[in-house]
Protein backbone atom coordinates (compact mmCIF):
# COMPACT_ATOMS: atom_id res chain seq x y z
CA UNK A 1 0.00 0.00 0.00
CA UNK A 2 1.19 3.38 -1.21
CA UNK A 3 2.25 5.97 1.70
CA UNK A 4 3.33 9.41 1.48
CA UNK A 5 4.79 11.30 4.25
CA UNK A 6 5.86 15.28 4.42
CA UNK A 7 8.86 16.67 6.38
CA UNK A 8 9.81 19.52 7.48
CA UNK A 9 9.91 22.76 9.51
CA UNK A 10 6.58 24.18 10.91
CA UNK A 11 7.73 27.84 10.91
CA UNK A 12 9.58 29.75 8.50
CA UNK A 13 10.45 33.19 8.70
CA UNK A 14 9.04 35.65 6.24
CA UNK A 15 11.75 35.85 2.74
CA UNK A 16 12.92 33.01 3.72
CA UNK A 17 12.94 29.94 1.52
CA UNK A 18 9.95 26.81 2.65
CA UNK A 19 11.57 22.96 1.79
CA UNK A 20 9.59 19.85 2.10
CA UNK A 21 10.13 16.51 1.73
CA UNK A 22 8.06 14.00 0.89
CA UNK A 23 8.90 10.41 1.16
CA UNK A 24 7.11 7.35 -0.55
CA UNK A 25 6.70 3.86 0.42
CA UNK A 26 4.88 1.13 -0.94
CA UNK A 27 6.02 1.61 -4.78
CA UNK A 28 8.64 2.74 -6.46
CA UNK A 29 8.79 6.54 -7.65
CA UNK A 30 10.55 6.08 -10.83
CA UNK A 31 7.90 3.53 -11.69
CA UNK A 32 6.59 5.56 -14.61
CA UNK A 33 3.08 4.86 -13.58
CA UNK A 34 2.52 8.59 -11.40
CA UNK A 35 3.64 12.07 -11.53
CA UNK A 36 4.17 13.19 -8.02
CA UNK A 37 2.32 16.58 -6.43
CA UNK A 38 2.35 19.15 -4.19
CA UNK A 39 -0.73 20.93 -3.17
CA UNK A 40 -1.77 23.37 -0.58
CA UNK A 41 -4.61 24.05 1.69
CA UNK A 42 -4.94 27.87 2.75
CA UNK A 43 -6.59 28.55 5.91
CA UNK A 44 -10.45 29.52 5.25
CA UNK A 45 -9.94 29.16 1.35
CA UNK A 46 -9.09 26.35 -0.97
CA UNK A 47 -7.07 23.74 -2.32
CA UNK A 48 -4.43 24.90 -4.74
CA UNK A 49 -2.23 23.04 -7.06
CA UNK A 50 1.32 23.65 -6.90
CA UNK A 51 3.05 21.71 -9.30
CA UNK A 52 4.01 17.98 -10.21
CA UNK A 53 7.26 16.02 -10.66
CA UNK A 54 7.53 13.18 -13.04
CA UNK A 55 10.33 10.67 -12.20
CA UNK A 56 12.25 11.64 -15.22
CA UNK A 57 12.93 15.11 -13.79
CA UNK A 58 10.29 16.84 -15.97
CA UNK A 59 8.29 19.45 -14.42
CA UNK A 60 4.65 21.41 -14.43
CA UNK A 61 4.35 24.02 -11.56
CA UNK A 62 1.46 26.85 -11.05
CA UNK A 63 1.89 29.92 -13.22
CA UNK A 64 0.94 32.35 -10.16
CA UNK A 65 4.03 30.48 -8.36
CA UNK A 66 6.61 29.55 -10.68
CA UNK A 67 9.48 32.27 -10.62
CA UNK A 68 9.56 31.05 -6.91
CA UNK A 69 9.00 27.15 -6.84
CA UNK A 70 11.30 24.47 -7.48
CA UNK A 71 10.14 20.85 -7.14
CA UNK A 72 12.97 18.03 -7.50
CA UNK A 73 12.95 14.04 -7.23
CA UNK A 74 15.44 12.27 -5.83
CA UNK A 75 14.70 7.99 -7.44
CA UNK A 76 17.61 6.60 -5.12
CA UNK A 77 15.66 7.86 -2.08
CA UNK A 78 12.28 7.71 -3.36
CA UNK A 79 11.23 10.87 -2.46
CA UNK A 80 10.68 14.31 -4.01
CA UNK A 81 11.25 17.72 -2.54
CA UNK A 82 9.65 21.22 -2.86
CA UNK A 83 11.16 24.44 -2.33
CA UNK A 84 9.07 27.91 -1.97
CA UNK A 85 11.40 30.93 -2.49
CA UNK A 86 11.11 34.11 -0.89
CA UNK A 87 8.01 33.41 1.70
CA UNK A 88 5.20 35.52 3.28
CA UNK A 89 2.20 35.37 5.58
CA UNK A 90 0.55 34.48 2.12
CA UNK A 91 2.04 31.36 1.69
CA UNK A 92 0.81 29.82 5.34
CA UNK A 93 -1.27 27.02 4.32
CA UNK A 94 -1.08 23.06 5.08
CA UNK A 95 0.89 21.69 2.32
CA UNK A 96 0.17 18.07 1.04
CA UNK A 97 2.06 15.68 -1.25
CA UNK A 98 0.06 13.72 -3.46
CA UNK A 99 0.24 10.52 -5.96
CA UNK A 100 -1.32 10.89 -9.68
CA UNK A 101 -3.57 7.87 -9.84
CA UNK A 102 -3.29 6.81 -13.01
CA UNK A 103 -0.47 8.44 -15.57
CA UNK A 104 -2.32 11.00 -17.30
CA UNK A 105 -5.33 11.46 -14.76
CA UNK A 106 -4.63 14.80 -13.23
CA UNK A 107 -5.98 12.52 -10.18
CA UNK A 108 -5.03 12.42 -6.83
CA UNK A 109 -5.65 9.25 -4.69
CA UNK A 110 -2.96 8.67 -2.53
CA UNK A 111 -2.01 11.80 0.04
CA UNK A 112 0.25 12.55 2.72
CA UNK A 113 -1.72 13.68 5.83
CA UNK A 114 0.11 17.23 5.61
CA UNK A 115 2.17 19.51 6.96
CA UNK A 116 1.37 22.81 8.73
CA UNK A 117 3.74 25.73 7.71
CA UNK A 118 3.20 29.08 9.69
CA UNK A 119 5.42 31.53 7.84
CA UNK A 120 5.47 34.14 10.58
CA UNK A 121 8.87 36.12 12.15
CA UNK B 1 -5.37 31.07 -13.72
CA UNK B 2 -9.28 31.39 -11.93
CA UNK B 3 -10.31 28.45 -9.69
CA UNK B 4 -13.51 26.71 -11.08
CA UNK B 5 -16.68 27.81 -9.79
CA UNK B 6 -18.89 25.99 -7.09
CA UNK B 7 -21.56 26.83 -4.84
CA UNK B 8 -20.27 27.83 -1.19
CA UNK B 9 -22.80 25.31 0.19
CA UNK B 10 -25.57 23.17 -0.39
CA UNK B 11 -27.36 20.93 1.93
CA UNK B 12 -29.93 17.94 2.21
CA UNK B 13 -31.64 15.70 4.40
CA UNK B 14 -31.01 11.81 5.33
CA UNK B 15 -31.52 9.80 2.09
CA UNK B 16 -32.07 12.56 -0.36
CA UNK B 17 -29.70 13.41 -3.14
CA UNK B 18 -27.71 16.85 -3.34
CA UNK B 19 -25.60 17.67 -6.42
CA UNK B 20 -22.70 20.03 -6.61
CA UNK B 21 -21.46 22.02 -9.50
CA UNK B 22 -18.49 22.74 -10.95
CA UNK B 23 -18.17 25.38 -13.60
CA UNK B 24 -15.22 26.21 -15.68
CA UNK B 25 -14.55 26.84 -19.52
CA UNK B 26 -13.83 25.25 -22.90
CA UNK B 27 -9.85 26.15 -21.47
CA UNK B 28 -10.21 22.73 -18.68
CA UNK B 29 -13.45 21.52 -17.74
CA UNK B 30 -15.39 21.66 -21.50
CA UNK B 31 -12.09 20.11 -23.05
CA UNK B 32 -10.65 17.55 -21.08
CA UNK B 33 -12.39 14.39 -18.78
CA UNK B 34 -9.89 14.63 -16.58
CA UNK B 35 -12.39 16.45 -14.05
CA UNK B 36 -11.77 14.88 -10.33
CA UNK B 37 -13.80 15.65 -7.01
CA UNK B 38 -12.28 15.21 -3.77
CA UNK B 39 -14.14 14.92 -0.34
CA UNK B 40 -12.05 17.06 2.56
CA UNK B 41 -13.69 16.08 6.19
CA UNK B 42 -11.99 18.37 8.76
CA UNK B 43 -9.19 17.81 9.78
CA UNK B 44 -8.29 15.06 7.34
CA UNK B 45 -6.57 14.88 4.06
CA UNK B 46 -8.96 14.81 0.81
CA UNK B 47 -9.97 11.64 -0.50
CA UNK B 48 -10.62 11.11 -4.24
CA UNK B 49 -14.21 10.60 -4.99
CA UNK B 50 -14.15 10.50 -8.55
CA UNK B 51 -11.84 10.72 -11.35
CA UNK B 52 -11.76 11.36 -15.25
CA UNK B 53 -15.06 12.65 -14.60
CA UNK B 54 -17.49 9.91 -13.75
CA UNK B 55 -15.00 6.79 -12.36
CA UNK B 56 -14.96 5.96 -9.16
CA UNK B 57 -12.04 4.41 -7.62
CA UNK B 58 -12.17 0.89 -5.71
CA UNK B 59 -13.80 1.59 -2.15
CA UNK B 60 -16.13 4.63 -2.81
CA UNK B 61 -19.66 3.80 -2.62
CA UNK B 62 -21.55 3.95 -5.71
CA UNK B 63 -24.44 6.45 -4.32
CA UNK B 64 -21.10 9.35 -5.32
CA UNK B 65 -21.60 9.87 -9.19
CA UNK B 66 -20.16 12.23 -11.44
CA UNK B 67 -21.15 13.73 -14.94
CA UNK B 68 -20.85 16.86 -17.12
CA UNK B 69 -22.02 19.07 -19.24
CA UNK B 70 -19.95 21.30 -21.75
CA UNK B 71 -18.48 23.50 -19.20
CA UNK B 72 -19.91 22.20 -16.23
CA UNK B 73 -19.18 18.96 -14.47
CA UNK B 74 -21.57 17.62 -11.39
CA UNK B 75 -21.14 15.42 -8.39
CA UNK B 76 -24.08 14.06 -7.24
CA UNK B 77 -24.67 12.13 -3.51
CA UNK B 78 -27.65 9.91 -3.29
CA UNK B 79 -29.18 8.71 -0.11
CA UNK B 80 -27.31 11.04 1.86
CA UNK B 81 -25.57 9.97 5.00
CA UNK B 82 -24.77 12.08 7.83
CA UNK B 83 -21.12 10.98 7.48
CA UNK B 84 -21.25 13.09 4.54
CA UNK B 85 -20.83 15.93 5.73
CA UNK B 86 -17.72 17.53 4.68
CA UNK B 87 -16.00 19.96 2.43
CA UNK B 88 -15.96 18.80 -1.32
CA UNK B 89 -13.85 19.75 -4.06
CA UNK B 90 -13.73 19.40 -7.98
CA UNK B 91 -10.26 19.90 -10.12
CA UNK B 92 -9.40 19.68 -13.44
CA UNK B 93 -6.80 19.68 -15.87
CA UNK B 94 -6.57 23.27 -18.00
CA UNK B 95 -4.34 23.86 -21.65
CA UNK B 96 -1.62 25.23 -19.73
CA UNK B 97 -0.70 22.09 -18.62
CA UNK B 98 -2.08 22.92 -14.87
CA UNK B 99 -4.53 21.71 -12.43
CA UNK B 100 -7.12 24.15 -11.01
CA UNK B 101 -9.40 23.25 -8.01
CA UNK B 102 -12.65 24.79 -7.41
CA UNK B 103 -13.51 27.11 -4.59
CA UNK B 104 -14.65 24.09 -2.47
CA UNK B 105 -18.49 23.37 -1.07
CA UNK B 106 -19.69 22.84 2.17
CA UNK B 107 -22.27 20.46 2.48
CA UNK B 108 -24.31 20.05 5.40
CA UNK B 109 -26.20 16.98 6.56
CA UNK B 110 -29.68 18.51 8.06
Amino acid sequence: QVQLQESGPGLVKPSQTLSLTCTVSGVSINSGSHHWTWIRHLPGKGLEWLGDIYYSGSTYSNPSLKSRLSISIDTSRNHFSLSLRSVSAADTATYYCARENVYGSSAFDSWGQGTLVIVSS
Amino acid sequence: QSALTQPPSVSGSPGQSVTISCTGSSSDVGLYNRVSWYQLPPGTSPKLLIFEGSSRPSGVPDRFSGSKSVNTASLTISGLQAEDEADYYCSSYTTSSTVIFGGGTKLTVL
